[in-house]
C-alpha cells in the first residue's frame, strides 16, 4: 500500500525557516517525481514545487522561489521542503504527493499544517 | 501561467441526481487534466487524468470529458459520499495550476 506521512508543520514567526518531510513506502520511490502542494484555510489547492527522480530537475510556483527549496533523499524514501523567509501568505497545511511524471498526483499524505504567525 | 476557472462555485444536487460541472482553460491544454475529489479535513483523491481516463477504483458514476479548454466531469447517480468539492488541475506546463473548485451540497 502506497503511504505517504508528512511532518515538520509547526507555529513560526514570519521571516522564519522550516523544513517539512514527507516519508514515502509501499512504493519504489526513486522511479517517481514527487510533488509539494499547499491548501491555505478555506482556500484551494496549489502547487508547489516538484523534483524528478534524481534530484537533479526542479520547478517551483514564481510565489516561492528564492525561499523554497525541494529536495529528496531515495536512500531514505524521502522528500523534503526546505522554507525560508516565510511570510504569513504561506499559512497552509502542505500536503506530499507522488507524481506520475510532471502530471496527475495518485496518492497524496494526510498534510502538515505550517502557521506564520507573530 | 494557464489559469483554470471551474463553474459553478456551488452545485446544490439530491442523491439520484445526475450533475455537471465545468473548468475552462485560459489556453488550450489538449487533454492533459486531472480531477480530484476532496472532503473536509482530507487530502484530495484523484478520479480521473487525460481528461476522461478512471483513476482505478473510482466509480463508473464518474466520467470526464473535453480537449482544447473546456473540460466537464460529470456524476450520474449522486450518492451520499459524492458531496465534497472538487478541483480540475492542468498539467500541460510546469505551473501545474489547479481550478478554484466547484463544491457539491446537498440541496
Amino acid at each position: 500500500e502506497v503511504q505517504l506521512v508528512e511532518s515538520g508543520g509547526a507555529l513560526v514567526q514570519p521571516g522564519g525557516s522550516l523544513r517539512l518531510s514527507c516519508a514515502a513506502s509501499g512504493f519504489s520511490f526513486s522511479d517517481y517525481w514527487m510533488t509539494w502542494v499547499r491548501q491555505a484555510p478555506g482556500k484551494g489547492l496549489e502547487w508547489v514545487a516538484n523534483i524528478n527522480q534524481d534530484g537533479d530537475e526542479k520547478y517551483s510556483v514564481d510565489s516561492v522561489k528564492g525561499r523554497f527549496t525541494i529536495s529528496r533523499d531515495n536512500a531514505k524514501n524521502s522528500l523534503y521542503l526546505q522554507m525560508n523567509s516565510l511570510r504569513v501568505e504561506d499559512t497552509a497545511v502542505y500536503y506530499c504527493a507522488r507524481d506520475a511524471y510532471k502530471s496527475w498526483y495518485d496518492h497524496w499524505g494526510q498534510g502538515t499544517l505550517v502557521t506564520v504567525s507573530s | 501561467d494557464i489559469q483554470m476557472t471551474q463553474s459553478p462555485s456551488t452545485l446544490s444536487a439530491s442523491v439520484g441526481d445526475r450533475v455537471t460541472m465545468t473548468c475552462r482553460a485560459s489556453q488550450s491544454i489538449t487533454t492533459w487534466l486531472a480531477w480530484y475529489q476532496q472532503k473536509p479535513g482530507k487530502a484530495p483523491n484523484l478520479l480521473i487524468f487525460k481528461a476522461s481516463t478512471l483513476e482505478i477504483g473510482v466509480p463508473s458514476r464518474f466520467s470526464g470529458s473535453g480537449s482544447g479548454t473546456e473540460f466537464t466531469l460529470t456524476i450520474t447517480s449522486l450518492q451520499p459520499d459524492d458531496f465534497a468539492t472538487y478541483y480540475c488541475q492542468q498539467y500541460y506546463n510546469y505551473s501545474y495550476t489547479f481550478g478554484q473548485g466547484t463544491k457539491l451540497e446537498i440541496k
